[in-house]
């Protein structure tokens, strides 16, 4: 059964520490993992896309890990700012199917100063 | 490009009453997906359409829910009659093919449902 679980559910930081969030996924065959940010009230916004041959990815304070034989995900923010507070949810694709994306739940993040 | 437009931003009605979400993708967009948020069970899929075809309702929860896509600009989600459950963030979202970066939806700013 294609999954995709995340974790923590929710995390409380404060400004300026660094934090992970992590995916791990069963879908198959896969095509890529994206990262998407949704503020508070808003729609998500895509960061990140992950490829079967990537391993890391950068975007500012954001990067992205993948483990292609663990079918894992992180994303790492470096140097946490209060507009990080947001809803962070991994969507991982399938390479089949005319339904071929899995959502996670997403995990809370909240950065208090 | 305006992005993925939603309206009503907020709906507050009562059980019973009919409720209609609207929206309009970005041009050029050939699918459109209509998602259910709640704290519990996150992004639902309810309905896609491509090139104005519904392809998969199978996660519209009841009879209640129906959705239609007269253009390649506009769809509708209705629902009626509504019920307290209904209670949730419904995002309407857009996506072309045809690219080398196909996973990427674009999603509006979402319709907040209350029923009361």
């Amino acid at each position: 059964k294609n999954q995709v679980e995340q974790s923590p559910q929710s995390l409380i930081i404060l400004e300026g520490k660094n934090c992970t969030l992590q995916c791990n996924y069963t879908v198959s065959p896969f095509s890529n993992l994206r990262w998407y940010k949704q503020d508070t009230g808003r729609g998500p916004v895509s960061l990140t896309i992950m490829t079967f041959s990537e391993n890391t990815k950068s975007n500012g304070r954001y990067t992205a890990t993948l483990d292609a034989d663990t079918k894992q995900s992180s994303l790492h923010i470096t140097a946490s700012q209060l507009s990080d507070s947001a809803s962070y949810i991994c969507v991982v694709s399938a390479k089949t199917g005319a339904n071929n994306l899995f959502f996670g739940t997403g995990t809370r993040l909240t950065v208090i100063p | 490009d305006a992005g993925v437009i939603q309206s009503p931003r907020h709906e507050v009605t009562e059980m019973g009453q009919e409720v209609t979400l609207r929206c309009k993708p970005i041009s050029g967009h050939d699918y459109l997906f209509w998602y259910r948020q709640t704290m519990m069970r996150g992004l639902e899929l309810l309905i896609y359409f491509n090139n104005n075809v519904p392809i998969d309702d199978s996660g519209m929860p009841e009879d209640r829910f129906s959705a239609k896509m007269p253009n390649a600009s506009f769809s509708t989600l209705k629902i009626q009659p509504s019920e307290p459950r209904d209670s949730a963030v419904y995002f309407c979202a857009s996506r072309k093919t045809g690219t080398v970066d196909t996973g990427e939806l674009f999603f509006g700013e979402g319709s907040r449902l209350t029923v009361l």
